[in-house]
């Protein structure tokens, strides 16, 4: 599949470690939070979300951390596989009336075999 | 498969050009997103439709516009076409307006590329 290409910053990990993906959002009025995954070649795919009333979300193998004192999301991935390689972005909901995602840059994990 | 169908997968066309791009939403969603993204600037909203109107705006330039037709496809339209524009373009779909949870399934985008 083709390469995003995007100029984001990389996180390496060795397959079989934890994953952590930080992310700063910018509205503090924000009040839901997605993670999503982007693999070479296809569209970016929901992983979890979050609610601002909430601190912590598991999922399967992943967790979303969120600290609303410093506006602050982190994705944790356990066990990275090398499947997991891929473009990770946050995106959060402004209030406003349209609720449109709006996404951060975007980080590229590559879990090395 | 993500439900969400984009066509054309990719585009070569030349500058001044003019060019349309096609999305399929998921099945029972009537809600419709495009976004850009392009090297520098991820993920960019363009533009929201709900049920055939248009609902939200973003960093959308006057060159562009799109539409979503009753039957809830949705095409957008790239017009005078500049280098720049050279980018993937995304097209998702919601259920909803806007209630809850706002997930949202994205097809696997179409390349242009401008000449």
């Amino acid at each position: 599949g083709e390469s995003v290409g995007l100029h984001l910053p990389t996180l390496s990990v060795q397959e079989g470690d934890n994953s952590i993906i930080n992310c700063a959002y910018s509205n503090s009025a924000s009040d839901y939070f997605i993670w999503y995954k982007q693999e070479s070649g296809k569209g970016p795919q929901f992983i979890i979300d979050i609610r601002s009333n909430m601190d912590k979300r598991q999922g399967q193998r992943v967790t979303v951390l969120l600290n609303k004192t410093v506006k602050h999301l982190s994705l944790q991935i356990a066990a990275t596989q090398p499947g997991d390689s891929a473009v990770y972005f946050c995106a959060e909901r402004r209030p406003g009336g349209s609720y449109i995602p709006t996404f951060g840059r975007g980080t590229s994990l590559i879990v090395h075999p | 498969d993500s439900g969400v169908t984009q066509t054309p997968k990719h585009l070569i066309t030349a500058t001044g050009q003019r060019v349309t791009l096609r999305c399929s939403p998921r099945s029972g969603d009537l809600s419709v997103y495009w976004y850009q993204q392009s090297l520098d600037q991820g993920l960019q909203f363009l533009i929201q439709y709900y049920n055939g109107e248009e609902r939200a705006k973003g960093n959308i330039l006057e060159r562009f516009s799109a539409q979503q037709f009753p039957d809830l496809h949705s095409e957008l339209n790239l017009s005078s076409l500049e280098l720049g524009d050279s980018a993937l373009y995304f097209c998702a779909s919601s259920p909803r307006l806007a209630s809850g949870a706002n997930v949202l399934t994205f097809g696997a985008g179409s390349r242009l590329t401008v000449l």
